[in-house]
Formats: structure tokens, sequence, C-alpha cells
């Protein structure tokens, strides 16, 4: 079945140390999103690639970076993860970013900051 | 970016048909109304999508007025494992699709 496909589930890391999550999707969609969940909280948009155009969410820390090498694949780098970024990381796609095209979902992936 | 305003929670029991509204006042002409329901440690799934009018799917239906200020998600006969975050988003002309804070639903026996 054609899906979003999140490694690794969980991740733990310690406090400054680089870490980096992984999305790929075999639906051959156009755009990818990142967004970042906290517990009790809804997620929030990261950014996201429309093709290979990146978009800059204006509030997300520079603490954050991505890459999309090729449609399939999307990569959330945190450079140096504090405390504070512990959260669900959520990755989406789309067909496109016009209406009438919904996001799907992966199943996320949990860090942990140590 | 169109902002959408949803109760915060909700409670139901089991068969009874559930409606939860979204207000987006500032939607723009090229935007679409989709819901998207969330269990914990999972990510979101899509429910149904609308523009205008109601659209009916195998799940919900989607009620959407003329002005398209707002919009109710119909749930028929919910179930325990209804049991879930539901959200709304404004998508596609205005883009930046933004999560509001969701509509925490409890089905009870």
């Amino acid at each position: 079945d054609a899906m979003v496909i999140q490694n690794p589930r969980y991740q733990v890391t310690q406090f400054g140390k680089p870490v980096t999550l992984s999305c790929s999707q075999t639906l051959n969609h156009n755009v990818m999103y990142w967004y970042q969940q906290k517990s009790s909280q809804a997620p929030k948009l990261l950014f996201h690639y429309y093709d290979k155009d990146f978009n800059n969410e204006a509030d997300t820390p520079d603490n954050f970076q991505s890459r999309r090498p090729n449609t399939s694949f999307c990569f959330l780098d945190i450079r140096s993860p504090g405390l504070g970024d512990a959260a669900m990381y959520l990755c989406a796609t789309s067909r496109d970013q016009s209406g009438g095209y919904e996001q799907y979902f992966g199943p996320g992936t949990r860090l942990t900051v140590t | 970016l169109a902002k959408t305003t949803q109760p915060i929670s909700m409670d139901s029991y089991e068969g009874q048909e559930v409606n939860i509204t979204c207000s987006h006042n500032n939607i723009a002409t090229n935007d679409y109304i989709t819901w998207y329901q969330q269990f914990p440690s999972q990510g979101p799934r899509f429910i149904i999508q609308g523009y205008k009018t109601k659209v009916t799917n195998e799940v919900a239906s989607l009620f959407i007025p003329a002005d398209r200020k707002s919009s109710t998600l119909s749930l028929p006969r919910v179930s325990l494992s209804d049991t879930a975050v539901y959200y709304c988003l404004v998508e596609g002309g205005s883009y930046i699709p933004t999560f509001g804070r969701g509509t925490s639903l409890i089905v009870h026996p």
C-alpha cells in the first residue's frame, strides 16, 4: 500500500547531540511537510517542500533544518537538541498545495532528549 | 492565514450522532475545509474534505453553509473507537495549513 513511512518510530538523543529523522513516501506527492507536536498540543508546522522549493515557517528555530534529496525522501535535522525539542515529529505529504488535496500523515517519530 | 475555532472537548455515548462545529470566519475563496482524526501517539488521519454544501463518505458527513464561515462534522452512531481528537483545517488558497486546538471527543459506553 502507498504510504508515508517514518524512521525510527522512537529516537533518544542526548542534549546537544545532532539527530536526524527520516520520512519516505510511496505516494509520489509533490508536497512534504514536517510538523512538531508536543504533548496535548496541536501539530505545529515547521516547514514544507513543494517539490524542491523549501518553505520555512517564520517561527521555526534555526536549530531545525531539512533536506529533500528526491521526491520520495525528506529529512529533519536537529543540530543541537534541547530538552524543549522533545516531541512527536510528524511527516505528511499531499499531492499539491492548492485546495482540494488532503494531507497523508506518517505514524510519527517520538523524540526524547536526555 | 485562516484561523479555526472549535470546542475544546465533547462527550457522547455509543450509538449517538455527534456534531462538531468549526468556525473559520476569514476563509478565502480557494480554501477547502478538511477534518482529521488523531488517536494518541499516531499521526492525524484524513476524515473528510469539502468546499461547500454537503459532503458524505462512509465515515462522516460535512455540512458547509453558503457563507462558508463555519462547517460541521457529523459522525453518525459513534462507538468507543471514535474517541479521539478531531481537527478542522482550512487548506488551499490561503495555504499554510494551521492546526487549531482540536476537539477532544470522548465516547462513553
